[in-house]
């Protein structure tokens, strides 16, 4: 499976952006990047994926380097809400049935 | 549409029992997996259902073991407990099988004293 490195934490300031980065230098070119965050108390919960090009939803956006080695989830204004453990992760969505979990990187927010 | 829900919630369980734990999916989701978080190891993969049969295993001993019904209700079973199976398990639920949405339920918090 393919790895993802991650900062162990990060803090950004209410109301601000948040870029939060992820290197994967060994991926493959059917892996799909994805990014799941789990909130204090919860399960994990999907915040987008893309394969090339840049996505956005509602939560959030994914740039995704033109090499494809790193991306970036950009949360366009943090709230406390959003304090959280994010991981990126690797998944060929043809072949692969289940999320490797990496360590992810604890979001903190400040007031 | 209700979530993913797990039942129970939490449980304490003595060392050589078994315990079941029960998921039921997002209605019309027809894949479940499970999950155990560990503050040592994190997330790690225990199976996955679809259409009532196990497709994926991860690398836990034969103890841990699981079922789908008809409904797309799941079940796992961990029988003799031991001391490093106090986690939380979770159950997600997408509507195929390797769909790239995953929703997770609360869990379970799993004690074995």
């Amino acid at each position: 499976d393919a790895k993802t490195t991650q900062p162990n934490s990060m803090e950004s300031n209410e109301e601000e952006p948040v870029h939060l980065p992820c290197n994967h230098s060994t991926i493959s070119g059917t892996d799909y990047i994805h990014w799941y965050r789990q909130l204090p108390s919860q399960g994990p919960e999907y915040v987008i994926h893309g394969l090339t090009s840049n996505v956005n939803n509602r939560m959030a956006s994914l740039a995704i380097a033109e090499d494809r080695k790193s991306s970036t989830l950009i949360l366009h204004r943090a709230t406390l809400r959003d304090a959280a453990v994010y991981y990126c992760i690797l998944r060929d969505d043809g072949r692969d049935d289940k999320i490797i979990f990496g360590k992810g990187t604890r979001l903190h927010i400040l007031p | 549409k209700a979530g993913v829900t797990q039942t129970p919630r939490y449980l304490i369980k003595t060392r050589g029992q078994q315990v079941t734990l029960s998921c039921s999916p997002i209605s019309g989701h027809r894949s479940v997996s499970w999950y155990q978080q560990t503050p040592g190891q994190g997330l790690q993969f225990l199976f996955e259902y679809f259409s009532e049969t196990q497709r994926n295993k991860g690398n836990f001993p034969g103890r841990f073991s699981g079922r789908q019904f008809s409904n797309s209700r799941s079940e796992m079973n961990v029988s003799t407990l031991e001391l490093g199976d106090s986690a939380l398990y979770l159950c997600a639920s997408s509507e195929l099988y390797r769909a790239s949405e995953q929703y997770f339920g609360p869990g379970t918090r799993l004690t074995v004293t």
